[in-house]
């Protein structure tokens, strides 16, 4: 299995801060990274797929980079409606893995 | 727009069958994997395995033993059977749509205790 190391575990920012996420996968798996968003009681959302595809109707400030092994997920500018936990996915090979999760924090 | 639906027993004694079922609304089950997805409370993501509209089928190896994944194309729907539940079971489990989830069920919170 591809072990999907994410860190941190939970940040506490402002309002207007830029916020970064790093994603690392245990092998290379080229661009197939997805980022999602899950708030409490909810399903997790799609942000970005590929590693840097924002999906349609997902604000701009939200975006990702990376290949290879090594990703990042930034938030530019830090709203008070991104008060959620962020996750990478890896969907290069099966068994299809996630990030332990990032608690984003106000 | 693609809707899920999925229901099922929500609560299980240890060595039981669990059994979800998720209906697809809006879309047919043509073109796409179909899965299942769990999160044990206050942790994180979990990949059960997934299905195609054919009855092809993936699954993690670490719960294979103990699941099939089937599917209803009659009725638009697939399915989850987890044999032998103990209490590290408990999760909410989710269906969705592809290996990339743009669509997701609303959760069942499966509770495994005696």
């Amino acid at each position: 299995d591809i072990q999907m190391t994410q860190s941190p575990s939970s940040l506490s920012a402002s309002v207007g801060d830029r916020v970064t996420i790093t994603c690392q996968a245990s092998q290379d798996i080229s661009n197939f990274l997805n980022w999602y968003q899950q708030k409490p009681g909810k399903a997790p959302k799609i942000l970005i797929s590929d590693a840097s595809n924002l999906e349609t109707g997902v604000p701009s400030r939200f975006s990702g980079s990376g290949s290879g092994t090594d990703f990042t997920f930034t938030i530019s500018s830090l709203q008070p409606e991104d008060i959620a936990t962020y996750y990478c996915q890896q969907s290069d090979n099966l068994p299809l893995t996630f990030g332990g999760g990032t608690k984003v924090e106000i | 727009q693609v809707q899920l639906q999925q229901w099922g027993a929500g609560l299980l004694k240890p060595s039981e069958t669990l059994s979800l079922n998720c209906g697809v609304y809006g879309g047919s089950l043509s073109g796409f994997y179909w899965t299942w997805i769990r999160q044990p409370p206050g942790k994180g993501l979990e990949w059960i395995g997934e299905i195609n509209h054919l009855g092809g089928t993936n699954y993690n190896p670490s719960l294979k033993s103990r699941v099939t994944i089937s599917v209803d194309t009659s009725k638009n729907q697939f399915s989850l059977r987890l044999s032998s539940v103990t209490a590290a079971d408990t999760a909410v489990y989710y269906c969705a749509r592809g290996r990339i989830t743009y669509f997701w069920g609303q959760g069942t919170l499966v509770t495994v205790s005696s």
